[in-house]
């Protein structure tokens, strides 16, 4: 019965790999995110779709790639992985794209060697 | 764009004392979310302020919205082991949800 789930929980890869992360949400929310949070815990917005439409597009190199296939969905595709993009990368959904508590999942730990 | 300045970045305290975290904008905030990140976990939201000068207190934890709404703060009462973990405060906009996160303060609790 998780709430925002996020597969895989870590991913190690090798630079320029093409690589995919998947998040579900069984709450029911209109609205779901993508953060990156960096070795310093920093939490930056990354995306942002509500039904299926992105809202949210923050200043992300263009390697990075959201979908969202209806909205219980969210996946993150990223092209030619660079050492840099070795973060933890957090989905989470909230009931709609007004100022909501967000609900987050538990992570996918990101290392590019 | 808006930006929260969240201090101390960091805070060992012993068990039993108390813990304040604090936030601080230069602009009016519309409201303030805080959220918990236990070591090796994901943010957890705690609550949310909306009004100027609110005060909402969750058994030892107690939050508060300036008066001005440029301020926020979280004070812990008598810490716990079970305290530990970094604590976020988080400015979001009203239009897309979009949360921009303070630097995080992070507890240590020594028993």
């Amino acid at each position: 019965d998780t709430a925002v789930s996020q597969t895989p929980k870590y991913l190690v890869t090798q630079m320029g790999n093409d690589k995919s992360i998947k998040c579900e949400q069984n709450l029911g929310h209109d609205t779901m995110y993508w953060y990156k949070q960096d070795s310093k815990k920093f939490l930056k917005i990354m995306f942002s779709y509500n039904n299926k439409e992105l809202i949210i597009n923050e200043t992300v190199p263009n390697r990075f790639s959201p979908k969202s296939p209806d909205k219980a969905h969210l996946n993150l595709h990223i092209n030619s992985l660079e050492l840099g993009d070795s973060a933890v990368y957090f989905c989470a959904s909230s009931h709609d794209h007004r100022a909501y508590e967000q609900y987050f999942g538990p992570g996918t730990r990101l290392t590019v060697t | 764009g808006q930006q929260v300045m969240q201090i101390p970045q960091y805070q060992h305290v012993q068990e039993g004392e108390d813990f304040t975290t604090y936030c601080n904008s230069s602009t009016t905030l519309s409201n303030i979310q805080w959220y918990k990140q236990r070591p090796g976990g994901h943010p957890v939201f705690l609550i949310q302020l909306v009004k100027s000068g609110e005060v909402k207190k969750q058994k030892r934890l107690t939050f508060q919205f300036g008066e001005a709404k440029k301020n926020s703060s979280l004070h812990i009462t008598a810490t716990q082991t079970t305290d530990v973990g970094t604590y976020f405060c988080a400015l979001s906009s009203s239009n897309t949800g979009k949360l921009i996160f303070g630097q995080g303060t992070t507890l240590q609790v020594k028993p």
